[in-house]
């Protein structure tokens, strides 16, 4: 079965600073696994998608994830944080016998100090 | 429409009381997608769309759950005899097709239920 698990649930970090949001998953195939966000009181907005092609995927503002296979990892990362940035962040498996039925992990609260 | 439109975006009603929740998903998107945001549960598939039929209700979490899709395009999830339990956020999503692997579903602002 799938799933993915949410290491942190509330990552804090000063504007300018890289930011990291871990992410893990399982899964029985090769996995389809995103990044959406979701701020506050607005819907949730694809960031990143890894479908099996380049390991290192790059999303919209500079955001990028990188798939390891060994480490069943999928963190999603970004060289300077903005104040922009403070969201509520999943990460997203896809089940492969039912690939519409997206698998939310529990979410990562993104603060951003100025 | 220019994105996924929910209505009403806040309900606040009574125990018992029935509710209706309905979604206008991206004009020409064929998939409809309802799911629950829960504190403590996070983000939960309720039930899938593609055109009018729903091949896939398993995540409706009880019989006072269901949703209709008619013309292709609005959807309304309806709960019966509403529980303090059903108190959280519905979300509504979209996309051209089913997705399989590309993932990309354009969601809606949610509804906010909160059953006193």
């Amino acid at each position: 079965a799938q799933s993915v698990t949410q290491l942190d649930s509330h990552v804090s970090v000063s504007e300018g600073t890289p930011v990291l949001l871990r992410c893990n998953y399982s899964s029985s195939y090769s996995p389809s696994l995103f990044w959406y966000v979701q701020h506050p009181n607005k819907g949730l907005q694809l960031l990143l998608k890894y479908t099996s092609a380049a390991t290192l995927v790059k999303g919209i503002n500079g955001f990028e994830a990188e798939f390891k296979k060994s480490e069943t990892s999928f963190h999603l990362t970004k060289p300077s944080a903005h104040m922009s940035d403070a969201a509520e962040y999943f990460c997203v498996v896809t089940r492969m016998d039912s690939s519409y039925k997206l698998i939310f992990g529990s979410g990562t609260r993104l603060l951003v100090r100025p | 429409g220019a994105g996924v439109s929910q209505s009403p975006s806040n309900k606040v009603t009574e125990k018992g009381k029935d509710v209706e929740l309905r979604c206008d998903p991206i004009s020409g998107h064929t998939a409809l997608y309802w799911y629950r945001q829960s504190l403590g549960q996070g983000l939960e598939f309720l039930i899938y769309f593609q055109g009018n039929s729903a091949p896939d209700k398993s995540g409706l979490p009880s019989d006072r759950f269901s949703a209709e899709r008619t013309g292709g395009s609005v959807s309304t999830l309806t709960i019966q005899r509403t529980q303090q339990e059903d108190s959280a956020v519905y979300l509504c999503a979209s996309s051209l097709a089913w997705t399989g692997s590309t993932g990309e579903l354009f969601f809606g602002e949610g509804s906010r239920l909160t059953v006193l």
